[in-house]
């Protein structure tokens, strides 16, 4: 099983829609969180860190559900500025240092 | 501040050549790190540095060498391109002495081997 997991999509959504972004994990140990946007041949950019009680930034919530080792992000009343490939990203650790493991990335396209 | 900066922004190679892949950052922190980015592979980590005189391996450090005398300064070293090295390469950092801050990335080296 790979370390961090997303679907690749594309999802394809009307401006206004909710959609929903899941990741998995499999080191139960990981202890930061986050989810990065990318635009094409762009450089990653902090989206929000994922804190374990949930959190909310304007339209984008995410949360953790550690019992099932996921992290979600939901982005409402999508715009066509959202779109661009999503990542998560998950703190693992081997050996005595962490490091970011990334997911492959999903992408979102809002259409008008 | 200039924040992640990185050079060149491309670059082709032959085969058997080798290059340094610049990565500077103003902002003084600690942890740094090199990805590189490939179609249906995601970011994977190359080298990753904790402070001055540190270094370590990451995921994929094969053919690839790093070094960090200054805190600012994390170039990486291809020593002898290969084509499997072809890709887009990004450096990061972070505040703190590991990775567990938010990263900021450098806009990227898209380096292509022939």
């Amino acid at each position: 099983r790979k370390e961090v997991e997303q679907d690749p999509g594309p999802f394809n959504v009307p401006e206004g829609a909710t959609v929903a972004f899941n990741c998995t994990y499999s080191n139960s140990a990981s202890q930061s969180f986050f989810w990065y946007r990318q635009d094409c041949r762009k450089e990653p950019k902090l989206l929000m860190s994922v804190y374990s009680s949930g959190n909310e930034d304007g339209r984008f919530t995410a949360q953790l559900n550690r019992a099932s080792q996921y992290i979600s992000l939901l982005i409402r009343d999508s715009k066509l500025s959202d779109s661009a490939t999503y990542l998560c990203a998950v703190l693992s650790y081997g050996g005595s240092q962490g490091n970011l493991i990334f997911g492959k990335g999903t992408k979102l396209s809002v259409k008008p | 501040n200039a924040g992640v900066t990185q050079t060149p922004k491309f670059q082709v190679l032959k085969t058997g050549q080798s290059m340094t892949l610049q990565c500077a950052q103003d902002m003084n922190h600690e942890y740094m790190s090199w990805y590189r980015q490939d179609p249906g592979m995601g970011l994977r980590l190359i080298h990753y540095s904790v402070g001055a005189g540190i270094t370590d391996q990451g995921e994929v450090p094969n053919g690839y060498n790093v070094s960090r005398s200054t805190t600012e300064d994390f170039p990486l070293r291809l020593l002898s391109a290969a084509p499997s090295q072809t890709s887009v390469y990004f450096c990061a950092s972070s505040s703190g002495e590991g990775a567990h801050q938010p990263q900021h990335f450098g806009d990227g080296t898209r380096l292509s081997i022939l």
